[in-house]
């Protein structure tokens, strides 16, 4: 099926500890974006990228480093990670006119870290 | 820069009860406005989206939402709240990235 796919689904970490959470998306679409939720604070965005090899900070981008070498997939890395990070990310992708076909997003990663 | 409030943290109304859940943005342009849902531990769903033209839109679930200018709101109302509607409800506003608001928890009684 077409869509935004994310993995893993769950992740627990220790302090310390690095990872990289995927995003796939196989719609063709130029923007990509990772947002974290947390409760009572809605979703905030930590990166994107309007196309293939950019990326740019959103409104919470420390702590975190993205990558996008393939239009399909764009890569969120935490170095190391603290508990503060501990949340839901969810990744979204849209084509540069969003207002035709809105966004699509993915089922969300929840990471707690330890 | 923009930004999106929904002063309503809860709300909980009984089964059959109107609806109205508010937002309002800042935004120098007309901007392009989103409602999004989010039932416990899902993703998120897309009810309905201003661009232009009409300013009340219809949305999914029987939800609508009317732009007003000129007091930068886009308000998300349903006549008859079904249990079912219980969720999470987000407002965003989209430039060239999108701008969530922090989300209003809805709570429906039988």
């Amino acid at each position: 099926n077409a869509g935004v796919t994310q993995t893993p689904k769950f992740r627990v970490l220790k302090t310390g500890q690095s990872m990289t959470l995927l995003c796939a998306q196989d719609m063709n679409h130029e923007y990509m974006y990772w947002y974290r939720q947390d409760p009572g604070m809605g979703l905030r965005l930590i990166h994107y990228s309007v196309g293939e090899g950019t990326t740019a900070k959103g409104e919470v981008p420390d702590g975190y480093n993205v990558s996008r070498l393939k239009k399909q997939n764009f890569l969120l890395g935490l170095e190391s990670a603290a508990p503060s990070q501990t949340s839901v990310y969810f990744c979204a992708s849209s084509y540069p006119t969003a207002y035709s076909y809105g966004y699509t997003f993915g089922s969300g990663t929840r990471l707690t870290v330890v | 820069a923009q930004s999106v409030t929904q002063p309503d943290i809860h709300i909980t109304v009984s089964e059959g009860a109107s609806l109205e859940l508010r937002c309002n943005y800042s935004y120098g342009a007309t901007p392009y406005l989103f409602w999004y849902v989010q039932s416990p531990g899902q993703g998120l769903q897309l009810l309905l989206k201003y661009f232009s033209g009409d300013t009340l839109v219809q949305g999914i679930k029987g939800f609508e939402a009317e732009f007003k200018r000129s007091q930068s709101s886009f308000n998300l109302r349903k006549p008859s709240v079904h249990w079912s509607d219980a969720a999470e409800y987000f407002c965003a506003v989209d430039t060239d990235k999108l701008i969530f608001g922090t989300g209003t928890r809805l709570q429906v009684f039988p």
